[in-house]
């Protein structure tokens, strides 16, 4: 069984310049979630979307934060604009529903300069 | 604000010996997992301890879970240097589905 995949692996931008994320979930996975986890300091949740609807989004930095899951499968963050701040690893995973086990992919890690 | 705290922040042990990672929590919860992430690469799960259950094992790992202290342990036996790595407990509140991370403790088992 193929594992959740993100793209890209690694992004160098300059403050102030948008990017985006990828992530595709593990096949049949109803429930993603995007977290963000800085140096020394364990995830923090920004979003978690239930099929293509947002369960709880209470963390992200709406004015600069957006996530969308259109059709119920893949899903994209963007940042825009970036601060310095934003560095950090994006985590995606999936779950098969409420409360099972999140399977997470290998993370997108951001450096903002 | 972090749910769960782990305790140490940091344990550097021999291979063969036993390491022991502690968890606490504030408020009332469904489940308590542990998760290890290798350096450079995403989380991965090691086990669910439900919040009606004390003990549960799997492969050499054995957490307890004690919600009348709201702490959790867990404790790799036999370690190996592929057990190098972080180690995060999470937590689900009651009535919530998302998971709140502690810090993480830093393991590093040296051959």
């Amino acid at each position: 069984e193929a594992g959740v995949a993100q793209s890209p692996r690694y992004k160098i931008i300059e403050k102030r310049q948008s990017v985006a994320f990828w992530c595709n979930p593990i096949s049949g996975h109803a429930t993603l979630y995007w977290y963000q986890q800085i140096l020394g300091q364990g995830p923090k949740l920004l979003i978690q979307f239930q099929n293509n609807g947002v369960v709880d989004d209470s963390q992200l930095p709406k004015d600069r934060f957006s996530a969308e899951r259109l059709k119920g499968v893949d899903s994209t963050l963007k940042i825009q604009p970036a601060k310095l701040e934003d560095s950090a690893v994006y985590l995606c995973a999936s779950s098969s529903g409420y409360q099972e086990t999140q399977y997470f992919g290998p993370g997108t890690r951001l450096l903002v300069l | 604000s972090q749910q769960g705290e782990e305790d140490p922040q940091a344990l550097s042990i021999q291979e063969g010996e036993n390491a022991t990672m502690n968890c606490s929590y504030k408020t009332s919860i469904n489940n308590l997992q542990w998760y290890r992430q290798n350096s450079g690469r995403g989380l991965v799960h090691l086990i669910l301890i439900r919040s009606n259950e004390r003990e549960k094992h799997s492969g050499r790992l054995r957490v307890t879970l004690d919600t009348s202290k709201k702490s959790s342990s867990l404790l790799i036996t036999a370690s190996r240097a592929a057990d190098t790595a972080s180690y995060f407990c999470a937590t689900d509140r009651l009535g919530y589905s998302t998971l709140t991370f502690g810090k993480g403790t830093m393991l590093l088992v040296s051959p």
